[in-house]
């Protein structure tokens, strides 16, 4: 069965700096998307960014990247020029190809602190 | 607007008690969902269904039971057999449960059992 990993449960950043959110996923399988949705203190779940597992090339939605490497199977974001309004849960999420019901398996979160 | 609306916010239940959550959309979605949140841990799947009068279970369904009579709804009813209720519970939708959609959530029901 597959997992996905968030092995940070709290990163903190200052202002205007630049973060890094982990998550590892062990699969063995070669067509998937991984997702990492938003979690406000609103607690609406809004997704940030997507990666196709055949598309090589890096995802990317304004200020939000990530840093996919398939072979280690790892799905890192990142945020650039934090803002307040970036303080929130970020989950990690992947979904296979090969499940008919497409489910989404999620990692347990990692919580963004903004230092003002 | 369209969207995901979910109630109640917050509902409190006392043991041995059913209790139903509400969950509507009005996006046109085929498919609905119902994911469980518990603290420190990642979303979990109660049911999902692709189409009108038809679900399936997820990983953590005992205890739990749905419908689907309209598209646009999706209600969870919470059992007494569920041991451990108390949870964060989301809705969310999507136009199908294929592997290029993006699922669309609601604002979530906190369920306390007293």
């Amino acid at each position: 069965a597959q997992t996905v990993t968030q092995s940070q449960p709290e990163m903190s950043v200052q202002e205007a700096e630049t973060v890094t959110l982990s998550c590892t996923y062990d699969t063995s399988e070669s067509d998937y998307y991984l997702f990492w949705y938003k979690q406000p203190p609103s607690r609406q779940m809004i997704l940030v960014i997507r990666q196709e597992a055949y598309k090589q090339q890096n995802a990317t939605e304004n200020r939000f990247s990530v840093n996919f490497q398939k072979a280690a199977k790892s799905f890192s974001l990142k945020i650039s020029d934090s803002q307040l309004g970036d303080a929130a849960m970020y989950f990690c999420a992947y979904r296979s190809a090969l499940d008919s019901n497409y489910q989404l398996i999620w990692g347990a979160g990692t919580k963004l602190i903004i230092k003002p | 607007d369209g969207g995901i609306t979910q109630s109640p916010k917050y509902l409190f239940r006392k043991e041995g008690q059913n209790v139903t959550l509400s969950c509507e959309q009005n996006l046109n979605h085929d498919a609905m969902y119902w994911y469980r949140q518990d603290p420190g841990q990642g979303l979990r799947l109660i049911y999902y269904s692709q189409i009108v009068n038809d679900f399936q279970k997820g990983d953590i369904a005992e205890g739990y039971s749905v419908s689907r009579e309209k598209k646009e709804s999706f209600p969870l009813t919470v059992t007494s057999a569920q041991k451990n209720p108390t949870a964060f519970y989301l809705c969310a939708s999507s136009t199908g449960v294929g592997l290029y959609n993006e699922q669309f959530f609601g604002p979530g029901t906190r369920l306390t059992v007293l």
